[in-house]
């Protein structure tokens, strides 16, 4: 199973200010990994996909980078809706695998 | 719209069964995967299984396999998970989502089942 590291756990951040969370694989994913945001009390919502493909409705604030075992989602502005617990996803081989997550919160 | 829909809140003794369940709509039920996602209390997410509506094709993450069962009916387009007999450390909030395939990432997500197993 591919283990999925991701880091900070938690990042400090003011609005206004970029944001940028890492992620990295046990072994190569290709380009086959995925961000979703999860809101206290909601379901995650897919960001990204195909490492740095938008999905529907994702503002361009949001952007992801990398390629094979790490990978990058970076926030360049940050608003007050986007703090968030962030997963990153490999989804190259099965079973699919998360990251630990990382969490935004407002300094 | 594509939505899926997931059963109420369960509260359950440990050892008992259980069957939670995530209907869809907007969209052809049988000719997308299922996927089903476990987040314990403040922990991170994992996959469970997936299933193939349309025929049924299922497939289970190692740590899972055996301890739960996954099905569907797409005659009322609609996917469960079900436990025989729920253990304490299966408490925790239950998703699932959509996919375009079996090792994809997860489009459309229902909006959760919280399962508590407590004496």
């Amino acid at each position: 199973e591919i283990v999925m590291t991701q880091s900070p756990a938690t990042l400090s951040v003011f609005p206004g200010e970029r944001a940028t969370l890492s992620c990295r694989a046990s072994q190569s994913v290709s380009g086959d990994l995925a961000w979703y945001q999860q809101k206290p009390g909601q379901a995650p919502r897919l960001l990204i996909y195909g490492e740095s493909t938008r999905a529907t409705g994702t503002p361009a604030r949001f952007s992801g980078s990398g390629s094979g075992t790490q990978f990058t989602l970076t926030i360049s502005s940050l608003q007050s809706e986007d703090f968030a617990v962030y997963y990153c996803q490999q989804y190259n081989k099965w079973p699919q695998t998360f990251g630990q997550g990382t969490k935004l919160e407002i300094k | 719209e594509v939505q899926l829909v997931q059963s109420g809140a369960e509260v359950k003794k440990p050892g008992e069964s259980l069957k939670i369940s995530c209907k869809g709509s907007g969209y052809t039920f049988a000719t997308y995967w299922i996927a089903w996602v476990r987040q314990k209390p403040g922990e991170a997410l994992e996959l469970i299984g997936i299933i193939y509506p349309g025929d049924a094709d299922t497939r289970y993450s190692p740590s899972f396999q055996g301890q739960v069962t996954i099905s569907a009916d797409k005659s009322i387009s609609t996917a469960f998970l079900q436990w025989s007999s729920l253990k304490g450390s299966d408490t925790a909030m239950y998703y699932c989502a959509r996919t375009v395939g079996p090792i994809y990432h997860f489009e459309f997500w229902g909006q959760g089942t919280l399962v508590t197993a407590s004496s």
